[in-house]
């Protein structure tokens, strides 16, 4: 079975400040890996997706995430955030070989961008 | 392009009352996910349709919980009798195929409460 473990609930950072919000995924079975943003009383937006290829992700928004295979982790990361960054983060993977190509998500991250 | 359109976006039912929610899927989009976010969780997949057949269902509580998607477009999703623990988000998501490599987009859900 896959899971998902996003290790911070919450991450309050200063504007202009870098930040990393964390995932460690488990699995048996090749998966692809995603990033989804929620900002408030919306529904999930795709941030970017790893599939094949170069490690290193670059998505929308600035944002970006490496994927880890040794250490089975997709961290997102940010330069400098902004006000409007404040949001909830979700990572969340996929198998492969999953015909259904269902998403598992993670618990979920709360990005609290202060002035 | 319209994204996924989701109905009613908010709802308050007394308990052991049922309550349905509607999804029309972006145009093209054979398969078709619901999804159930309680509050400080992640998103949990309730069923997924491909066009119009049932691909999991597997955490669909089916005692209470149905789900249709006549004509493989426009599906229902519905709750009876309602529990107080159904109160959460009912996310409608859609995909263009089946593959696990494609982007799920997400409608902005349907807030449920249930008192």
């Amino acid at each position: 079975a896959q899971s998902v473990t996003q290790l911070d609930s919450q991450v309050p950072v200063f504007e202009e400040a870098p930040v990393e919000l964390r995932c460690n995924y488990s699995s048996s079975v090749s998966v692809y890996l995603f990033w989804y943003v929620q900002y408030p009383n919306q529904g999930l937006q795709l941030l970017l997706k790893y599939l094949s290829g170069s490690t290193l992700v670059k998505g929308i928004n600035g944002f970006e995430a490496e994927f880890n295979k040794s250490q089975t982790s997709f961290h997102l990361r940010k330069p400098s955030v902004h006000i409007s960054d404040t949001a909830e983060y979700f990572c969340a993977v996929t198998m492969i070989y999953n015909q259904g190509g269902k998403l598992i998500f993670g618990q979920g991250t709360e990005l609290s961008v202060k002035p | 392009e319209a994204g996924v359109a989701q109905s009613p976006r908010y709802k308050i039912i007394e308990k052991r009352q049922s309550v349905a929610f509607w999804c029309n899927p972006i145009s093209g989009h054979a398969t078709l996910y619901w999804y159930q976010q309680i509050l400080g969780q992640g998103p949990k997949l309730l069923i997924q349709f491909q066009n119009n057949g049932v691909v999991d269902d597997s955490q669909l509580p089916k005692d209470r919980f149905s789900a249709e998607r006549l004509k493989g477009v426009d599906s229902t999703l519905k709750i009876q009798p309602a529990k107080l623990e159904d109160s959460a988000v009912y996310l409608c998501a859609s995909s263009l195929a089946r593959g696990t490599g494609n982007t799920i987009y997400f409608g902005e859900g349907s807030w449920l409460t249930v008192v």
